[in-house]
Parts: structure tokens; sequence; C-alpha cells
């Protein structure tokens, strides 16, 4: 079975530092990865994904994450944050393309001036 | 404008009462999903659907209905069986292999 684990459920930071979210997996097949944005009372947007290729994927707004699958983790980066990237970052694994989404439970990104 | 909708963005429930949850698409996506989100919970899957007519429970399918008569639409069923519905109700729909793509959400409140 898979799972997801964020490591971080708060991480505050300041205007126009760099952020890394964090995000492993466990999983016994080749695995899809995932990272979602949600603005408050809003759906999910996709930020970015890793299918297979590059291990370095880069995605909207500036964001990027690097599939490591040693260390079975799929962290996300940001050189500088900027206010409107508060919002809450969900990392999500798929077995496969036969599998269903396993979330993990959210990390809140809270960027100050 | 291809995407999901959902609706209504907020839903009151009296105890007892059932209520339908709407969710259409126009992506022409084979699947569609059910998902409830409860603060630091993330996302729990509650039915999805991989073609029009079927349709499989997820990890917490337990008071909930759904049905799925047309591509477009997987329209889902609270049922009084379900005791803490009180939650943010997420739709998403994607072609089953990789990307889901989720609507906007409905906020449903037991009074």
């Amino acid at each position: 079975a898979q799972s997801v684990t964020q490591l971080d459920s708060q991480v505050p930071v300041f205007e126009e530092a760099p952020v890394e979210l964090r995000c492993n997996y466990s999983s016994s097949v080749s695995v899809y990865l995932f990272w979602y944005v949600q603005y408050p009372n809003q759906g999910l947007q996709l930020l970015l994904k890793y299918l297979s290729g590059s291990t370095l994927v880069k995605g909207i707004n500036g964001f990027e994450a690097e599939f490591n699958k040693s260390q079975t983790s799929f962290h996300l980066r940001k050189p500088s944050v900027h206010i409107s990237d508060t919002a809450e970052y969900f990392c999500a694994v798929k077995g496969g393309s036969q599998g269903n989404l396993i979330f993990g439970k959210g990390t809140k990104l809270s960027v100050k001036p | 404008d291809g995407g999901i909708t959902q609706s209504p963005k907020y839903l009151f429930r009296k105890e007892g009462q059932n209520v339908t949850l709407s969710c259409e698409q126009n992506l022409n996506h084979d699947a569609m999903y059910w998902y409830r989100q409860d603060p630091g919970q993330g996302l729990r899957l509650i039915y999805y659907s991989q073609i029009v007519n079927d349709f499989q429970k997820g990890d917490i399918a337990e008071g909930y209905s759904v049905s799925r008569e047309k591509k477009e639409s997987f329209p889902l069923t609270v049922t009084s069986a379900q005791k803490n519905p009180t939650a943010f109700y997420l739709c998403a729909s994607g072609t089953g292999v990789d990307t889901q793509y989720f609507g906007p959400g409905t906020r449903l409140t037991v009074l």
C-alpha cells in the first residue's frame, strides 16, 4: 500500500526567502508524484507532476520538485517566495497508471512581509 | 471554457436529511472522483467512477452514495447514515491514467 508523509504541517517564511516543503512516500511499485496547491475555500490546482524522465520537474508559479527514488522523496522548492504563495500544499502519489491518488495531510505555507 | 463545476458552494443540512452535491465536467474525462477534506486530514477518497454506469467505493464510502448515468455528471448524496458529514467536498476528473483536475468544492455544514 502506498502512503505519503508531509513532514511539516506548517512552514512560516519571510517574503523573498527560499522555501522547501518536504514529502516522502512509500510504495512497492513505480509511482507518479504530484504537488497541488489550495488557496482558502477553493479547489486544488496542479503545481507540477513527475511521471517519468528527468527527476527535476518544473511547475507553475516558479516552483520545482526533485524526485529522489533512493530516498523516496519528492520535495517542493521555490528560490524566492511571494506573499501570494501563502496557501496549503498537498503532495500526492499514484501507484502507476492504475492506482488511486493518495494524499499527504498538507503543509500550510505562510509567507510574511 | 472547459472545467469542473460544483454546486452549491455552501450547503446546510439538518440532521436526518439526505443532500445531493452536484459535480459536472466538460473536459471529456472518463474518470471522476469524490473526496472529503477535513482540517489537517488531507483528502480522503469517497467514491470513484472510471466509466459511465460503473463506480467503486473509496476509503470512506459509508454513508454516501453516487450515480454515474452520464459521462459529464457524478452527483454525490450524503445520507442520514453519515454521522459526521460536516466537511469540504471536492470533485475531480481525469483520464484515469495520471492527473486529476479539481472543482472548486462544496462546503457542507450540518445544523
